[in-house]
Parts: structure tokens; C-alpha cells; sequence
């Protein structure tokens, strides 16, 4: 079993639309998860991270974590074609390396 | 903002070559890491430092060494390349545990 899961993609949305992603991780210990953006030949650049239970919300991007169902997603809501790449989750381990899902590659359509 | 520059984007060698990948961050961050990033794997943590002069393993050390001999500085040394070490290399620093880490423009490196 990976450590860090992602729902596989690739995700098409209509400009506009809310995209949805998600990621379950193994390691109950984990305390803190991050998403991070990757558009196509750039490294990844930080979005949001969450450490508490519930939702946190930055702008259009909304993290939600629930540390009993070990899930966090990331809602993208209006999404615009510039939102279009691959995401990334990672959690901290206990031993405070970060373990990274292979990403889903959101496509918004204009 | 962070900044961390790793000094070549593109990289060609050969096999059996020594190759040297640098990293500079600018934010005088304990910890620094190296990944490298292939399709459909992710990132997977080659070596980590939390500490002039410290490295730990991560989860790819194999053919693999590191150098840390200042803070804002983090090398990594493929002993003798080989084809299957053709990949991007990501490094990454960050002040704590928690806090987020912070990624270099990459280096594609490839090994004919």
C-alpha cells in the first residue's frame, strides 16, 4: 500500500466549475498535509497546508482534513484554465519526511 | 520569499561519470532535501540534512551521496552515473518539520 494515495485522474472541468481532489494517506501519525502545484516542466509550488481536523479555506482553494478517515481533499472552486496541472499531496511522516501522492492532473476546459 | 536555485536546469553526462547537482536557499533553513521525481512514482526522497555537516537516508540513497558543508548549501554527488538515474531532481529546504517545504526549479538530468 503507498503511503499517500491520490484518486488517479486525469480530471476534466468546465471553466467555472468546482474541481475535487483527493488523497488518503496510511500513516496515522501524520500530523500535517500539504498540496502543492506542478504545471508541466516547473517544480512544485506550494498551495495550502492543513494540521487541524475540519476546513481551511485560501481564496478559491479550500483543504479539508479528517484525520479519522485519514483524508484530505482540496476543493478548486471557480476553476479558470489557469488552474490546469498536476497536484500533488504529501503528509508528514512521524520520523518528518514528507510522503507524496503521484499527483492528478486537472485539465480546466475554457 | 524563499528562494532556492539549483545550478543547472538541464544536465547531460555520461555513464560512469561523477556528477555534482547544487542547491542554494537563501532563507537560512535547517533542513534541506533532495527528491527525484519520475512518471507515475512522484517524489521520492533521496537524502535529507537538518543540520551543517548531518545527512540522513531517505527512502532512494542507493548510488547516491550528499554534502552539507555550509547551511545555505546542499549537494548531491551520483558516485558513478548510470541511465537509470535520468530524472528530475527536485531540491527542497524548509526551517521546521512542520512548515512547508519549499522546491528549486528542478534539474533534468539526463545519463546517456
Amino acid at each position: 500500500q503507498k503511503e499517500v494515495e491520490q484518486n488517479s485522474g486525469p480530471l476534466s472541468v468546465p471553466e467555472g466549475a468546482i474541481a475535487s481532489l483527493n488523497c488518503t494517506y496510511s500513516d496515522r501519525g501524520s500530523q500535517s498535509f500539504f498540496w502543492y502545484r506542478q504545471y508541466s516542466g516547473k517544480s512544485p509550488e506550494l498551495i495550502m497546508f492543513i494540521y487541524s481536523n475540519g476546513d481551511k479555506e485560501d481564496g478559491r482553494f479550500t483543504a479539508q482534513l479528517n484525520k479519522a478517515s485519514q483524508y484530505v481533499s482540496l476543493l478548486i472552486r471557480d476553476s479558470q484554465p489557469s488552474d490546469s496541472a498536476t497536484y500533488l499531496c504529501a503528509a508528514r511522516r512521524n520520523d518528518y519526511k514528507l510522503s507524496f501522492g503521484a499527483g492528478t492532473t486537472v485539465t480546466v476546459r475554457a | 520569499d524563499v528562494k532556492v536555485t539549483q545550478s543547472s536546469r538541464y544536465l547531460v553526462k555520461r555513464t560512469g561519470e561523477k556528477v555534482f547537482l547544487e542547491c542554494v536557499q537563501d532563507m537560512d533553513h535547517e533542513n534541506m532535501f533532495w527528491y527525484r521525481q519520475d512518471p507515475g512514482l512522484g517524489l521520492r526522497l533521496i537524502y535529507f540534512s537538518y543540520d551543517v555537516k548531518m545527512k540522513e537516508k531517505g527512502d532512494i540513497p542507493e548510488g547516491y551521496s550528499v554534502s552539507r558543508e555550509k547551511k545555505e548549501r546542499f549537494s548531491l554527488i551520483l558516485e558513478s552515473a548510470s541511465t537509470n538515474q535520468t530524472s528530475m531532481y527536485l531540491c527542497a529546504s524548509t526551517q521546521g518539520a512542520d512548515q512547508p517545504q519549499h522546491f528549486g526549479d528542478g534539474t533534468r538530468l539526463s545519463i546517456l
